[in-house]
């Protein structure tokens, strides 16, 4: 079955760090990739999301990711953590199946002063 | 204009009773997907929706869920006999057309049921 894995369920940085959140998809056709974040009591917020155009997709809130097929990853990137980015991210993938999505376990990012 | 919502935002049950989840999309919505969140896990997909047509209904874990979206906007998940395993956040999701990835969804704050 298709999936998608999110190394590590909690990444912690200091405020101004560089944040790396890795994803990881299994297959041989690159799908639909997207990353969103849900902030406490909140709905899932798109990031952004790859759709072949550009293998560096830029996003919201100063986040890139970039799509590397040899590498079957779609790490989400950002220079400079503000203590606003904590939350949970969820890398997810469409198109394997219809269009559902199918999401990685998420990765709890928490910022420190 | 207003997003998805949902309600309630907060359920509690009592193991065997049956509760119904409600979905208001984006308005012109065409396509409504349903998720299920357990705690410290991924969304995971239950069944979809293109208007009125329930398309896919493969994630639906077994024959005590039930989805509708009988005029093709409102929809309602219906779980019946809940058991302590459907202890989860339920997602809403509506997107504007019915292709696969031509179209962002997007997601309501969740119905947070505990079934004790």
């Amino acid at each position: 079955a298709q999936s998608v894995t999110q190394l590590g369920s909690h990444v912690s940085v200091s405020e101004g760090a560089l944040v790396l959140l890795r994803c990881n998809y299994s297959s041989s056709v690159p799908p639909y990739l997207f990353w969103y974040v849900q902030y406490p009591n909140q709905g899932l917020q798109l990031l952004l999301k790859y759709t072949s155009a550009a293998t560096l997709v830029k996003g919201i809130n100063g986040f890139e990711a970039e799509f590397k097929k040899s590498e079957t990853s779609f790490h989400l990137t950002k220079p400079s953590a503000h203590m606003s980015d904590a939350a949970e991210y969820f890398c997810a993938a469409e198109g394997w199946a219809g269009n559902m999505l199918t999401f990685g376990g998420g990765t709890r990012l928490m910022v420190k002063p | 204009g207003a997003g998805v919502s949902q309600s309630p935002r907060y359920k509690v049950a009592k193991r065997g009773q049956d509760v119904a989840l409600r979905c208001d999309p984006i308005s012109g919505h065409v396509s409504l997907f349903w998720y299920q969140q357990a705690l410290g896990q991924g969304p995971e997909f239950l069944t979809y929706f293109q208007n009125e047509a329930q398309l896919d209904k493969s994630g639906l874990p077994s024959d005590r869920f039930f989805a509708e979206r009988p005029e093709g906007s409102v929809s309602t998940l219906k779980i019946q006999r809940t058991q302590q395993e459907d202890s989860a956040v339920y997602l809403c999701a509506s997107s504007l057309g019915g292709g696969v990835g031509e179209e962002t969804q997007y997601f309501g704050p969740g119905t947070r049921l505990l079934v004790l």
